[in-house]
């Protein structure tokens, strides 16, 4: 199976930059998604990188990956307090067979 | 429309009761997805459907038995539950295209509570 990992907590100010990072063990999955979870609410896509990319952007997001030691990271920039949430990695394994991350829960500080 | 249609939101049993869970999608999609979350902690797969037809069952005990009537509709059947099955029961579905990129979409869950 797949082992996906990431910090639990993080915090920052409102305006500053989140770097919310993920390590993954399978190097099979082709894709790698970044979710959103709000209090109480199901998860909500927010971006995803192809394997043989090393960077995406997508408005305020950032999506870097290293696919040498298995490493995504998620930069979120101007840091506003809606994006208060859990954030998830995952990867998916045999097609359809998603793994999660355990989720890191940001908090932004007005 | 790229909602996912849990319902119902909330459900309290007891471990006696038979109770289902519903989920619909109009997106087209052919895969749906039934996950358990426990609080603060990521989603676990339990079942997958692809055409219909379900595809993965991840060791989920028999008092949790999925049925999918139709492409749009899942349903989770629940009969003798135990207090520790209380958790944030989460569908899902996707494209299901042979070899092509998948993206999940999620309905809100249903949060469910075994007394």
């Amino acid at each position: 199976g797949e082992d996906v990992e990431q910090s639990l907590f993080l915090s920052v100010r409102e305006g500053d930059s989140s770097v919310i990072n993920c390590t993954y063990t399978d190097s099979s999955s082709t894709y790698l998604y970044w979710y959103k979870q709000e209090p109480g609410a199901g998860l909500q896509l927010l971006t995803y990188i192809f394997s043989n990319m090393d960077m995406k952007q997508d408005q305020r997001l950032t999506v870097l990956l290293n696919k040498k030691d298995k490493h995504l990271s998620l930069r979120i920039a101007d840091t506003q307090t809606g994006d208060s949430a859990i954030y998830f990695c995952a990867a998916v394994y045999n097609f359809n067979k998603f793994y999660f991350g355990s989720g890191t829960k940001l908090n932004v500080k007005p | 429309d790229t909602e996912v249609t849990q319902t119902p939101k909330h459900l309290v049993m007891g471990m006696t009761n038979k109770k289902s869970l519903k989920c619909e999608q109009h997106m087209g999609h052919r895969a749906m997805y039934w996950y358990k979350q426990k609080a603060k902690k990521p989603p676990e797969l339990m079942f997958v459907y692809s055409y219909e037809k379900l595809s993965i069952n991840e060791s989920v005990p028999s008092r949790f038995s999925p049925e999918c009537p139709n492409s749009s509709l899942l349903n989770l059947h629940l009969h003798a539950l135990q207090p520790e099955d209380s958790a944030l029961y989460l569908c899902a579905s996707s494209q299901d295209r042979a070899g092509g990129h998948e993206k999940l979409f999620f309905g809100s869950g249903t949060q469910l509570s075994v007394l």
